[in-house]
């Protein structure tokens, strides 16, 4: 299956702080990455699609201002949470779709992030 | 927007064992797959079974697309099989996008 890594694979962070986490597709080139968060125990919800050199689309009741992604290239995306608070703190995991005449979504090994 | 159950929520084996975990969606669907999330919090394609069977050692599924349901099979399980099972269904008008079952969490012990 495809690569998809992330970077960094956990993060600690005062209040207040920004933090980015990168996103790459190692072996493919991917025109639409997403992006997941997940709280303990719970599942995957999506927060936003990230389309190659284009505005994301935001998932409703997700904050655009505070989620910032870019897509710059067809293998990696960030999100940027700004402002970080500890209710933002929680596993972000990111995917890759992938077309080889299945429309497979591949995943990262996601990020968590604690917020102090 | 498509509801994506799992059933059961939570399920114990002992090792050898054969187990069956459910995914019933709630509407027609372009894209289905089945996830095995490990305890460091990995995703890990199992399959990506929007209709039929397949399978690939241990593990099978079946989608019965008419039937808006998906089914997982695991065999002589091992402890490695534990963890987070979800499927992820992409609605027919999804728009790419996969919703993700609220999972079963599987633990084998020896």
């Amino acid at each position: 299956g495809a690569v998809v890594s992330q970077h960094p694979s956990w993060v600690i962070c005062k209040s207040g702080t920004s933090v980015k986490i990168e996103c790459r597709s190692l072996d493919f080139q991917a025109t639409t990455m997403f992006w997941y968060r997940q709280f303990p125990k719970q599942s995957l919800m999506l927060m936003a699609t990230s389309n190659e050199g284009s505005k994301a689309t935001y998932e409703q009741g997700v904050e655009k201002d505070k989620f910032l992604i870019n897509h710059a290239s067809l293998t990696l995306s960030t999100l940027t949470v700004t402002s970080a608070h500890p209710e933002d703190s929680s596993f972000y995991i990111c995917s890759s779709r992938i077309r080889e005449g299945t429309d497979t979504q591949y995943f990262g090994p996601g990020t968590r992030l604690t917020v102090l | 927007g498509i509801q994506v159950e799992q059933s059961p929520p939570d399920l114990i084996l002992q090792e050898g064992a054969n187990s069956t975990l459910r995914c019933n969606f709630s509407d027609s669907v372009n894209n289905l797959q089945w996830f095995h999330q490990n305890p460091w919090g990995q995703l890990i394609n199992l399959f990506y079974i929007p209709s039929g069977t397949k399978q690939n050692g241990r593990l099978s599924a079946t989608t019965v697309a008419t039937e808006r349901y998906s089914l997982l099979y695991i065999s002589s399980s091992q402890t490695t099989d534990s963890g987070v099972y979800f499927c992820a269904v992409e609605g027919s008008t999804g728009f790419q996008k996969l919703v993700f079952g609220t999972g079963t969490r599987l633990l084998v012990s020896p």
